[in-house]
């Protein structure tokens, strides 16, 4: 089944910017999905369609996505971005039809 | 606004089934332009596909072991995982399903999750 990667942590200070990575083969190829989940919360999606905001979401977080991988950026941190991130494609050619990513913890410093 | 809502026992013994339903409200779960998303995140660790109803899909691990209905009479879905082990304990999730225009899927709206303890 087809595999994302990303860092397990990242830091930043406020007001600095975040980026973390998805890995995958051929990526740029597939739509890109992200979720941010802070501690007993639920996932919530800030990016979807590679780069697409989600009413609601700050304009502080941005998305890309070309060849091996996709990228959510986070700028001018604020204390509050301080969650788990997620990201997620769907998969139509393997049984396996929904990946995640193994998730990366954002610590603002 | 469109909510959902897990319900079902916290804890299950070993070897037998755990039975989850979701209860969605805002929106009805009958029209046919969603799918549905059993998803689980074990203490500590990440996020792990069980299956979709609607696009029936399952996750080839569980596959075996996963049952999924919808009742539309009461805007419900529900998920059953049969013979269970202290693997199995996780916080237990539904999500609707939502097309993006790349004719993509990805997760709208999520239920609080419930933790479900395998143990005797």
């Amino acid at each position: 089944s087809y595999v994302l990667t990303q860092p397990p942590s990242v830091s930043v200070a406020p007001g600095e910017t975040a980026s973390i990575t998805c890995g995958g083969n051929n990526i740029g190829t597939k739509s890109v999905h992200w979720y941010q989940q802070k501690p007993g919360q639920a996932p919530v999606v800030v990016i979807f369609y590679d780069s697409v905001r989600p009413s609601g979401i700050p304009e502080r977080f941005s998305g890309s996505n070309s060849a091996n991988t996709a990228t959510l950026t986070i700028s001018r941190v604020e204390a509050g971005d301080e969650a788990d991130y997620y990201c997620q494609v769907w998969d139509p050619f393997s049984d396996h039809r929904w990946v995640f990513g193994s998730g990366t913890k954002v610590t603002v410093l | 606004q469109v909510q959902l809502q897990e319900s079902g026992p916290g804890l299950v013994k070993p070897s037998q089934t755990l039975s989850l339903t979701c209860t969605v409200s805002g929106g009805s779960i009958r029209s046919g332009d969603y799918y549905w998303n059993w998803i689980r995140q074990p203490p500590g660790k990440g996020l792990e596909w069980i299956g979709t109803f609607g696009n029936t899909h399952y996750n080839p691990s569980l596959k075996s072991r996963v049952t999924m209905s919808l009742d539309t009479s009461k805007n419900q879905f529900s998920l059953k995982l049969n013979s269970v082990t202290a693997a199995d304990t996780a916080v237990y999730f539904c999500a609707r399903v939502t097309l993006d225009d790349s004719g993509s899927y990805f997760s709208d709206y999520w239920g609080q999750g419930t933790l479900v303890t395998v143990a005797s």
